[in-house]
């Protein structure tokens, strides 16, 4: 079974300034997919970054990168250049690609406010 | 295409009833899941259709819960006999074969509380 964990309940960050969310993960399976969504106040989850562990290099997408230390199990996302709409609650997941199963784990997730 | 709908938005119900609710999900997506989350909690998987079948179950869903997805389009969740514990926002979300079928779009859920 995974298990993810996401120790900061709530983090805060001025606007245009760097933030960085926490996420630890555990899994046996050796191939797997890390996800970090992100929960507006109208509650539609919205995919924000997608990381295959098998490859080396770090996904990145606009303003959002990742940090993927395997050996470590560490999955955080980092949010450059803060906006007021990067304002949510940010879940990281996790997915066993190997086993045939379609079960995203997710954490309990980080509340991001955004500092005007 | 307007993404996954989900029906009604909000829910309230009795303890004892009956709910359903709806998911429609992307028009050519022939995948399908049903989540709940609970408050100041990730989402749970609950189950997941490949067109018609339902391939996957987790152990959160009891007998009284039931999913169907007549045809392969949309699909229904239905409650029976309602506990205060079901209280949850219920999400669906869908995903296609391919590079991407590990992207899961999510509808907005379907917000229950059992009074």
């Amino acid at each position: 079974a995974q298990t993810v964990t996401q120790s900061q309940p709530e983090m805060s960050v001025q606007e245009a300034e760097t933030v960085t969310l926490s996420c630890t993960y555990d899994t046996s399976e050796s191939d797997y997919y890390l996800f970090w969504y992100k929960q507006p106040p109208s509650r539609q989850m919205i995919l924000v970054i997608r990381q295959e562990a098998y490859k080396q290099q770090n996904a990145t997408e606009n303003r959002f990168s990742v940090n993927f230390q395997k050996a470590a199990k560490s999955f955080s996302l980092k949010i450059s250049d803060s906006q007021l709409g990067d304002a949510a609650m940010y879940f990281c997941a996790s997915l066993d690609s190997g086993a045939g199963s379609y079960q995203l784990t997710f954490g309990k997730g980080t509340k991001l406010s955004v500092i005007p | 295409d307007t993404g996954v709908s989900q029906d009604p938005r909000h829910k309230i119900t009795k303890r004892g009833q009956n709910v359903t609710f709806r998911c429609d999900p992307i028009s050519e997506h022939n995948r399908l899941y049903w989540y709940r989350q609970t408050l100041g909690q990730g989402p749970e998987f609950l189950t997941y259709f490949q067109n018609e079948a339902q391939l996957e179950k987790s152990r959160l869903l009891s007998d009284r819960f039931s999913a169907e997805r007549p045809k392969g389009s949309f699909s229904t969740l239905e409650i029976q006999r309602t506990e205060q514990g079901d209280s949850a926002m219920y999400l669906c979300a869908s995903s296609i074969p391919g590079i991407l079928r590990e992207k899961l779009f999510f509808g907005s859920g379907t917000q229950l509380s059992v009074l």
